[in-house]
C-alpha cells in the first residue's frame, strides 16, 4: 500500500497569516502517460464529510477559496492557505488515488493561534 | 443536485453483520465509480472499497476484505455495503462518496455518513 505522511500532525496559525501542510507518499503518484499526480486534498469539519479542495495536486474545486492553493509533484505535496480565516479552523486530509487503496493522511489539525 | 443519502447503520453486536445503503440522486449513477469509506470516532478517514459503473469491477481494502461485499442497483440508483464478523473496530462513520468525473479519483461528493456502533 501507498502510505501518505502528512506533518505536522497539529497546526496553530494567527489569523491573516500563512498555514503550510506538507503531505509525503510512500512511492510517486505521478503518471507520466498524462503528467498527472493523482493526490487530492481535503477539509473536514466537526460533523461533517470531508470537502474536495484540490485534485490532481492543484486544480482547485470549483467555489474554494483561491487563499487556498495545493502544489507538488511525484511524492512531495503542499497545501497552503496564504492568509488565514477563522472558517479554515479543520481537519485536512491528503489522499492518493493512484493506486488502490487509495488511502488517506493521517490528518492535520488546523487551528487558531 | 447531487444528494447521497447513507442509511442502515445502528448497533450492532460483535460478530454482527449490517448491510448499509446510500441512495444516489441528481446524477446518472450506473456512469460513476461509487466508494465506502469511512471514520472511526476521532481518527482519520480510511478507504474500504469501490464499485465500477456496471459492477463488473470491485475493490477492497484489507482491513475488510473477506468480510464485506459491495454491490449496487443501478435501476435503484442505490449503493450497498455488506459487512460481516463484526469487531469493536468497524466502529466508524460509514459514507459513501462519488468521484468528481465517471470513473475512479477523487472524492468530490459524500454523504453525511451513517454511524454503525459494534458493542456488546
Amino acid at each position: 500500500d501507498i502510505v501518505m505522511t502528512q506533518s505536522p500532525d497539529s497546526l496553530a496559525v494567527s489569523l491573516g497569516e500563512r498555514a503550510t501542510i506538507n503531505c509525503k507518499s510512500s512511492q510517486s503518484v505521478f503518471y507520466t502517460s498524462n503528467n498527472k499526480s493523482y493526490l487530492a486534498w481535503y477539509q473536514q469539519k466537526p460533523g461533517q464529510p470531508p470537502k474536495l479542495l484540490f485534485y490532481w495536486a492543484s486544480t482547485r474545486e470549483s467555489g474554494v477559496p483561491d487563499r487556498f492553493s495545493g502544489s507538488g509533484s511525484g511524492t512531495d505535496f503542499t497545501l497552503t492557505i496564504s492568509s488565514l480565516q477563522a472558517e479554515d479552523v479543520a481537519v485536512y486530509y491528503c489522499q492518493q488515488y493512484f493506486r488502490t487503496p487509495y488511502t488517506f493522511g493521517q490528518g492535520t489539525n488546523l487551528e487558531i493561534k | 443536485q447531487v444528494q447521497l443519502v447513507e442509511s442502515g447503520g445502528g448497533l450492532v453486536k460483535p460478530g454482527g453483520s449490517l448491510r448499509l445503503s446510500c441512495a444516489a440522486s441528481g446524477f446518472t449513477f450506473s456512469d460513476y465509480y461509487m466508494s465506502w469509506i469511512r471514520q472511526a470516532p476521532g481518527k482519520g478517514l480510511e478507504w474500504l472499497s469501490y464499485i465500477s459503473g456496471s459492477g463488473d469491477v470491485v475493490y477492497y481494502g484489507d482491513s475488510v476484505k473477506g468480510r464485506c461485499a459491495i454491490s449496487r442497483d443501478n435501476a435503484e440508483k442505490s449503493l450497498y455495503l455488506q459487512l460481516n464478523s463484526l469487531t469493536a473496530e468497524d466502529t466508524a462513520v460509514y459514507y459513501c462518496a462519488r468521484a468528481a468525473v465517471p470513473g475512479v479519483g477523487a472524492s468530490l461528493y459524500w454523504g453525511q455518513g451513517a454511524l454503525v456502533t459494534v458493542s456488546s
